[in-house]
């Protein structure tokens, strides 16, 4: 069976610092990978797609940025964290485009 | 560009009651996905639905898809408090977008 996998679960990093989060996942090959951002009390929005290994795309322009090294695993960076990037990080997979998607159990983020 | 719009955002309601909760999209789309938050936890997938008429139930949940009226329902019957949660529509064009989600809170 398929699992995804995000860490760390919760971080508190300071204005201005660098982030990385990682996301992988296991039992499944060429998955779509995704990450978005749920501010607090609000809906989900997208950040970035991968159809494949260092294919990326961005649907909001922000400081953030995602890379995808090796087939299962998605990692979302930024080289200075602003205070608006405080939210709840979800990585999701699917099989392919318009296929349901599998949400990992996120990361909480708090800049202060 | 794709609008998914879900109403009401807040709902409260007592235990056995019925309720719907509408999920409206503004692009032709036959794929249509339901998913359940619970507080600071991740989403959990209910429904998939992939065609005009679709109907699926679990539960004390039900889900439509109307794709003519671009228009998704998740029916709750006989609500219980275990139903406590954030319920969110999501329609995929050429990536998921999701509703701005509906709170649910179930009273005794």
């Amino acid at each position: 069976s398929q699992t995804i996998h995000q860490w760390p679960a919760t971080l508190v990093q300071p204005v201005g610092s660098p982030l990385s989060l990682e996301c992988t996942v296991e039992g499944t090959s060429n998955p779509n990978l995704y990450w978005y951002r749920q501010a607090a009390g609000r809906g989900l929005q997208l950040l970035f797609y991968s159809v494949g290994i260092g294919q990326i795309s961005s649907e909001v322009p922000q400081n953030l940025s995602a890379s995808r090294p090796q087939d299962r695993q998605f990692i979302l960076s930024s080289k200075k964290l602003l205070l608006s990037d405080s939210g709840f990080y979800l990585c999701a997979w699917s099989t392919s485009f318009g296929y349901e998607q599998y949400f990992g159990p996120g990361t909480r983020l708090t800049v202060t | 560009e794709l609008k998914v719009e879900q109403n009401p955002l807040f709902l409260s309601m007592q235990e056995g009651k019925n309720y719907t909760i509408y999920c409206n999209y503004s692009t032709t789309s036959d794929r249509l996905y339901w998913y359940r938050q619970d507080p600071g936890k991740s989403l959990e997938s209910l429904f998939v639905l992939l065609s005009n008429g679709a109907v699926k139930q679990e539960g004390r949940l039900m889900a439509s898809l109307d794709t003519k009226a671009r228009l998704s329902t998740l029916h709750i019957t006989a609500a219980v408090h275990d139903l406590s949660a954030t319920y969110f529509c999501a329609v995929d064009i050429n990536d998921m977008r999701f509703g701005a989600g509906t709170r649910l809170t179930v009273k005794p």
